[in-house]
């Protein structure tokens, strides 16, 4: 049980595109999902809190307009990463419920 | 805010020997959490610890909460090359389920 699954699992994008990642929880539901960036030899830094029904909670210095985050039921969330660039490279992590049962990772690189 | 530190950050071990990695927060945590990523991967989660002076074991791994639940160790015993990857300890917010992550020790094995 408690599994959650991300999607897409990698993602080449070209700069000033968007793209949408997506978060599940298969086997139970999940009012609460998070989103973390982990830069290659970094920890994970949370993004943001997805509140299902509710405005997401974003971490200081992650900027809300850029970072779109949807959680319109309780079993997925969505992150868009809107105008991508370069910078955005990294891997994206999601996880869910109270326990943050953690999703398999989305790897995002912008050409 | 909280902050949760981690070292070593680098950890070269000869296969069969013994280490330990350190965490220290800031505040008291409720509970402390450990993960271990394998290069590529996602962190999977190992354990969690929630009573002052806990200790758990897992095969040849030992984990330790601080009496004052502000620090915790990981010590593997008789290092083996699958034991590879990074580990991040991870504690709660005070008044939230936010994860505050460690900047992990990443083991490598020489055979």
């Amino acid at each position: 049980g408690a599994v959650v699954s991300q999607h897409p699992s990698w993602v080449i994008c070209k700069s000033g595109t968007s793209v949408k990642i997506e978060c599940r929880s298969l086997d139970f539901q999940a009012t609460t999902m998070f989103w973390y960036r982990q830069f290659p030899k970094q920890s994970l830094m949370l993004m943001a809190t997805s509140n299902e029904g509710s405005k997401a909670t974003y971490e200081q210095g992650v900027e809300k307009d850029k970072f779109l985050i949807n959680h319109a039921s309780l079993t997925l969330s969505t992150l868009t990463v809107t105008s991508a660039h370069p910078e955005d490279s990294s891997f994206y992590i999601c996880s869910a419920g109270d326990e943050q049962y953690f999703g398999p990772g989305t790897r995002l690189t912008v050409t | 805010g909280q902050q949760v530190m981690q070292i070593p950050q680098y950890q070269h071990v000869q296969e069969g020997e013994d280490f330990t990695t350190y965490c220290n927060s800031s505040t008291t945590l409720s509970n402390i959490q450990w993960y271990k990523q394998r290069p590529g991967g996602h962190p999977v989660f190992l354990i969690q610890l929630v009573k002052s002076g806990e200790v758990k074991k897992q095969k040849r791994l030992t984990f330790q909460f601080g009496e004052a639940k502000k620090n915790s160790s990981l010590h593997i015993t008789a290092t083996q090359t699958t034991d590879v990857g990074t580990y991040f300890c991870a504690g709660p917010g005070a008044n939230d389920y936010k994860l505050s992550f460690g900047a992990g020790t990443t083991v490598t094995v020489r055979a």
